[in-house]
């Protein structure tokens, strides 16, 4: 596709339960970024990969989240045992490689735990 | 010292008029500081970016205004419009191997017809 495609758009899970988001992005991008938007709030920075590199998880906020981009192309989020302050949309971006570049994002997906 | 620190929250202007949005930060490793517009529903998109080595840039109605000195940037737009409402959110990045933004909290812009 032409962006970043996130799936699901929309996630309802209830709580305790494991959820996985997906992120595939802009074909040839080797900079991936996942972000966490609560409720009016600004963008929480989740976890960076870049090319082979180890990725940068220093902004994921516990145990229960973690990250895997498979053959440095899509990329999936998982939330184990969701709480209800999970509750936000989670945005995924990519780059080209390289400083400075522009960071494309994806629509989000928005997920509520009940 | 990772904090990128915007105001205001919110802000609330006439059309034709200026809005004005102000962001700081500490980190003075910090070269990359673009700003980015979200409509509701949507991702952020890129807006406009400064580098430190310039004090201004503009494109079009819009503008940055950077002060290395006082390690602050602020984003300008003239003859605001209504469809310039929306969520402005300024960020920072280090060079080098890690290109991770650092995002304001954003600013909530509603432009009056």
């Amino acid at each position: 596709g032409a962006g970043v495609s996130q799936s699901p758009s929309n996630k309802v899970t209830e709580k305790g339960k494991d959820v996985e988001l997906r992120c595939d992005p802009i074909s040839g991008h080797t900079a991936l970024y996942w972000y966490r938007q609560s409720l009016g709030q600004g963008l929480e920075f989740l976890i960076y990969f870049q090319g082979n590199s180890a990725p940068d998880k220093s902004g994921l906020p516990s145990d229960r989240f973690s990250a895997e981009r498979t053959g440095g192309s899509v990329s999936t989020l998982t939330i184990q045992r969701t709480q209800q302050e999970d509750s936000a949309v989670y945005l995924c971006a990519s780059s080209l490689q390289g400083v400075n570049t522009e960071a494309f994002f994806g629509q989000g997906t928005r997920l509520t735990v009940v | 010292q990772q904090q990128v620190k915007q105001s205001p929250q919110s802000l609330i202007v006439q059309k034709g008029g200026i809005s004005i949005i102000n962001c700081a930060y500490e980190n003075t490793a910090f070269d990359y500081f673009p700003w980015y517009q979200q409509f509701p529903g949507k991702g952020p998109a890129l807006l406009i970016a400064i580098r430190p080595d310039v004090s201004e840039k503009k494109e079009g109605r819009f503008t940055i205004s950077f002060n290395k000195s006082a390690k602050q940037f602020s984003l300008h737009i003239m003859d605001s419009q209504p469809g310039d409402s929306a969520t402005y959110f300024c960020a920072a990045s280090i060079r080098g191997a890690t290109n991770k933004l650092i995002f304001g909290t954003g600013t909530l812009l509603a432009v009056q017809p």
